[in-house]
């Protein structure tokens, strides 16, 4: 079953502590992304990957990190996090046919950072 | 400034009642066209798309869109809702002029029995 996988879909955790949420899809798809959505506000794009080794920064990237080793995974990397980072966070990935805009999504992970 | 509108928040129609969720975007060439639905404590779901040719475009779960060039508009509509219908929906658009896409704030539907 094509699929994009997030772990871990829950996670409550404190200022500073290093986290990383894992994303997997199985579509063999080049381009990989990550969105916030935080009410209000709908879906912004935290950074995003063309292809391996290959990334660049969306439109909030701001205490963010990723990293494109591997064409399948795309982690996400919040290397202190901070209160306002508490957010639901969402992988997708697409192929280049629709001008990326043809996105599978994750089933989410929701973060609290207190 | 460039920018994807969805003007209401919230709607509220009754099961069996049509419906129509608006869309409207500022950018200069004709973008991809898309419209998301997200239920709750789910993914998003690509509903339909549009790229060119027939400007009334039919997706998934009986939903249709219309782009209208001259308003910059792409609503959604359903003729009939059911409840299961109820969720937030999400316009999105890639400008013609990058690979990005770029999402409105989205619109949550409520279905009254």
């Amino acid at each position: 079953e094509a699929q994009v996988t997030q772990n871990p879909r829950y996670l409550i955790t404190v200022t500073g502590k290093k986290l990383t949420v894992t994303c997997s899809q199985n579509m063999n798809h080049e381009y990989m992304s990550w969105y916030r959505q935080d009410p209000g506000l709908g879906l912004r794009q935290i950074y995003y990957s063309m292809n391996v080794e290959v990334t660049d920064k969306g439109d909030v990237p701001e205490g963010y990190k990723v990293s494109r080793k591997e064409k399948r995974n795309f982690p996400l990397i919040l290397e202190s996090p901070s209160p306002n980072q508490t957010s639901l966070y969402f992988c997708a990935s697409s192929t280049p046919g629709t001008g990326y805009g043809e996105l599978f999504f994750g089933e989410g992970s929701r973060l609290t950072v207190l | 400034a460039q920018s994807v509108t969805q003007p209401d928040i919230h709607i509220t129609v009754s099961e069996g009642a049509s419906l129509e969720l608006r869309c409207n975007y500022s950018y200069g060439a004709t973008p991809y066209l898309f419209w998301y639905v997200q239920s709750p404590g789910q993914g998003l779901q690509l509903l339909l798309k549009y790229f060119s040719g027939d400007t009334l475009v039919q997706g998934i779960k009986g939903f249709e869109a219309e782009f209208k060039r001259s308003q910059s508009s792409f609503n959604l509509r359903k003729p009939s809702v059911h409840w299961s219908d109820a969720a937030e929906y999400f316009c999105a658009v890639v400008p013609g002029s990058s690979y990005k896409l770029i999402f409105g704030s989205g619109t949550r539907l409520l279905v009254r029995p």
